[in-house]
């Protein structure tokens, strides 16, 4: 067990919909990041928040966003879904930014229909 | 463009033998390596790093070597055991990147007994 929590764990809807991913870090972790595995595929790297404030965008749709709330849980929300947003969405955390080792959640598997 | 690349999607190994596992990166400005096990339904773990101002660090069974001229780096665990067997990335960050990682597709390592 990581330490991080990632809720739902499943997740089926439609195309169009709009959804919203929650990620819980490891306590006193400040980073959060999100990943998207689509099938086949490594991580792909979304988005990075320290603290409350985002810090880096990866290839991260404008479709997509995400925030960091003061009690440093992170929400990931993806709206007008298509077919190939399907994939599994990781969060992981680290203590800070730069050359700190990632603990990953199990993810949340997206399905759209 | 892929900046992370494990060419190899499987390798099969006998219990008891070397296991290595390859990664090649492009970008110039990685200074930071990462080796992650993911096993089914769970998020990835982190196994070992290795920062560009090394060519070998060591955890007991796993040994990560990286040859920055050849921008190549590579996991060995000696010896293999069944429980070994997942699916292996190899990540890497670049200067400046507050620690953002770029991931392989992976590797499958199979240990059979």
């Amino acid at each position: 067990d990581s330490g991080v929590t990632q809720t739902p764990k499943h997740l089926i809807t439609a195309t169009g919909q709009r959804v919203t991913l929650r990620c819980s870090p490891r306590s006193g972790d400040l980073s959060v990041y999100w990943y998207q595995q689509s099938l086949d595929q490594g991580l792909q790297f979304l988005i990075h928040y320290y603290n409350g404030e985002e810090r880096a965008k990866g290839n991260i749709l404008e479709r997509f966003s995400a925030q960091q709330f003061p009690d440093l849980h992170s929400e990931l929300n993806l709206s007008s879904l298509e077919l190939g947003d399907s994939a599994l969405y990781f969060c992981a955390s680290s203590v800070e930014g730069s050359y700190n080792e990632q603990f990953f959640g199990p993810g949340t598997r997206l399905t759209v229909l | 463009d892929q900046q992370v690349k494990q060419n190899s999607p499987s390798l099969s190994v006998q219990e008891g033998r070397i296991s290595i596992l390859n990664c090649d990166y492009t970008n110039s400005m990685f200074d930071y390596f990462l080796w992650y096990k993911k096993y089914p339904a769970e998020g990835p773990t982190f196994l070992i790093s290795i920062s560009s101002i090394k060519d070998k660090n060591e955890d007991g069974r796993f040994t990560v070597f990286l040859n920055k001229s050849a921008k190549h780096l590579s996991l060995h665990i000696v010896p293999s055991q069944p429980g070994d067997s997942a699916v292996y990335f190899c990540a890497a960050s670049a200067i400046g990147s507050q620690g953002n990682l770029i991931f392989g597709k992976g590797t499958k390592l199979s240990v059979k007994p």
